[in-house]
C-alpha cells in the first residue's frame, strides 16, 4: 500500500462544533505531518510527528489539537474554529525526515460557517 | 531560517515548447530539493527531486538542475503537453530541520 488516506473528504462545521480529521498510512513511515493549504498558496506546516512524538508545532492555535494514536494513524481534533480556518487540510508521511519524499493524502476540504 | 523564492508566479507556454521554473534558497545546509505538481483540487505529488551531491537529474521530459554555489535549482519540462498544466511548487529541507520550506508556486498554463 503506497497511499495516504484521509477522511472525511469534505467537512462543513459551525464555530461551536467539535470534529476530527483522520489520516492513515501503511507504508511504515515514521514521520507524519499536518498541513493547511489556502487557495493559490503552498501548504503551510502545522504539526510534525516523528516516531509518534510531536516534534514540531508551528505556533498553531489551540483550537487545533493533533493526536498520533500509533505509527499508522494521525488525527486532527478541531474545536471552536473560525471562518478563516476554512482551507484544505493535508496529511503527509515520509520515511523518517523531510529529506525523504513526503507522500500526501487527498486532503479534507474544511468549511467553517 | 531557510527561505525559498520561486519564479515566475505564472508561466504560459505553447504546447510542445519547454518550460523552466526557478527557485533560490538561503540556507547552505539545505540538501534536499523536491518539486511537487498540484492539479486543481488534488493533492501535491512529487514529480522529481534532487540531493545536494548531484548537479542534475532527468526523468523523461522532466529535469532538475542544482547549483549549490549560487543556491538555486530549476525545473525543466520539455515538449510540454496539456496535462502539464498545474501549479508547481519547489521546496528545500536539511537533515537538521524537520520541515520542507516551500516556494510560493508557479501556475503553468499550456496553450494548445
Amino acid at each position: 500500500d503506497t497511499e495516504v488516506t484521509q477522511t472525511p473528504k469534505h467537512l462543513v462545521m459551525g464555530m461551536t462544533n467539535k470534529k476530527s480529521l483522520k489520516c492513515e498510512q501503511h507504508m511504515g513511515h515514521r514521520a507524519m505531518y499536518w498541513y493547511k493549504q489556502k487557495a493559490k498558496k503552498p501548504p503551510e506546516l502545522m504539526f510534525v510527528y516523528s516516531y509518534e512524538k510531536l516534534s514540531i508545532n508551528e505556533s498553531v492555535p489551540s483550537r487545533f489539537s493533533p493526536e498520533c494514536p500509533n505509527s499508522s494513524l494521525l488525527n486532527l481534533h478541531l474545536h471552536a474554529l473560525q471562518p478563516e480556518d476554512s482551507a484544505l487540510y493535508l496529511c503527509a508521511s515520509s520515511q523518517d525526515n523531510p529529506s525523504n519524499e513526503q507522500f500526501f493524502g487527498p486532503g479534507t476540504r474544511l468549511t467553517v460557517l | 531560517g531557510e527561505n525559498v523564492e520561486q519564479h515566475p508566479s505564472t508561466l504560459s507556454v505553447q504546447e510542445g515548447d519547454s518550460a523552466v521554473i526557478k527557485c533560490t534558497y538561503s540556507d547552505s545546509a539545505s540538501n534536499y530539493f523536491p518539486w511537487y505538481k498540484q492539479e486543481l483540487g488534488k493533492r501535491p505529488q512529487l514529480i522529481i527531486d534532487i540531493r545536494s551531491n548531484v548537479g542534475e537529474k532527468k526523468d523523461q521530459r522532466i529535469a532538475v538542475t542544482l547549483n549549490k554555489t549560487a543556491k538555486h535549482f530549476s525545473l525543466h519540462i520539455t515538449e510540454t503537453q496539456p496535462e502539464d498544466s498545474a501549479v508547481y511548487f519547489c521546496a528545500a529541507s536539511s537533515d537538521s530541520n524537520y520541515q520542507l520550506i516551500w516556494g510560493a508556486g508557479t501556475k503553468l498554463i499550456i496553450k494548445p
